[in-house]
């Protein structure tokens, strides 16, 4: 496809596991990230993954990588109302420094 | 992981001023910044990159003359909205690229706070 691709809205109820799924554009791409945005702030950095990996833990994130696929997920564990926001998905194609951004998952915790 | 910094963080103006937006990278050297831009509930969408000391490279459909690039030192791109209509109201967000050393080396996007332009 020509767009990175992520379901737009995701709600959850406070202690259980959200994921949010990606799917990308190129099965090249050499990483791909997980960015986070709350509300009229900027974008923070919260995981990447390199291409030849499968799986990546970090704490309470979890990213799995399906290069057949072209398909990325981030599942944070024991999902908390401050991990309320919109997280993007990125890839990083081979050669290139700038980034290519999905439309955003915004993920609402109720307690 | 590496700072990056926008001045100011919130800007209104008239039509028809211009405004300019400033992009540090505070502990390392950035070659190269990226704009982007985001509309409410949108992605964020690459307006150009800023190369030290060379024109920048505008994505297709940026008004190059619109949008102006300076690119300065290796830690400061400004970018300057000339004639700002209503239209360019948005959130302007800009990133560097920082290189940390773990297994290998691994390039990673540092994005600033954004600013937030709104034009009257």
């Amino acid at each position: 496809g020509e767009d990175v691709e992520q379901s737009l809205f995701l709600s959850v109820r406070e202690g259980d596991s959200s994921v949010i799924n990606c799917t990308y554009t190129d099965s090249s791409s050499t990483y791909l990230y997980w960015y986070k945005q709350e509300p009229g702030a900027g974008l923070q950095l919260l995981t990447y993954i390199f291409s030849n990996m499968d799986m990546k833990q970090d704490q309470r994130l979890t990213v799995l990588l399906n290069k057949k696929d072209i398909h990325l997920s981030l599942r944070i564990a024991d999902t908390q109302t401050g991990d309320s926001a919109i997280y993007f998905c990125a890839e990083k194609g081979s050669g290139y420094s700038t980034l290519t951004f999905g439309k955003g998952t915004m993920l609402l915790v109720s307690p | 992981g590496a700072v990056v910094s926008q001045h100011p963080s919130w800007v209104i103006c008239k039509s028809g001023t211009s405004v300019k937006i400033e992009c540090r990278s505070l502990d390392f050297q950035a070659t190269t910044m990226f704009w982007y831009r985001q509309f409410p509930k949108q992605s964020l969408m690459l307006m150009a990159t800023s190369n030290e000391g060379s024109k920048a490279t505008y994505e297709q459909g940026v008004e190059k003359d619109k949008f102006l690039i300076n690119h300065a030192s290796l830690t400061l791109s400004t970018l300057t909205v000339t004639s700002a209509h209503p239209e360019d109201s948005s959130f302007y967000i800009c990133s560097a690229p920082a290189t940390s050393r773990g297994r290998g080396y691994q390039e990673t996007q540092y994005f600033g706070p954004g600013t937030r332009l709104l034009v009257l």
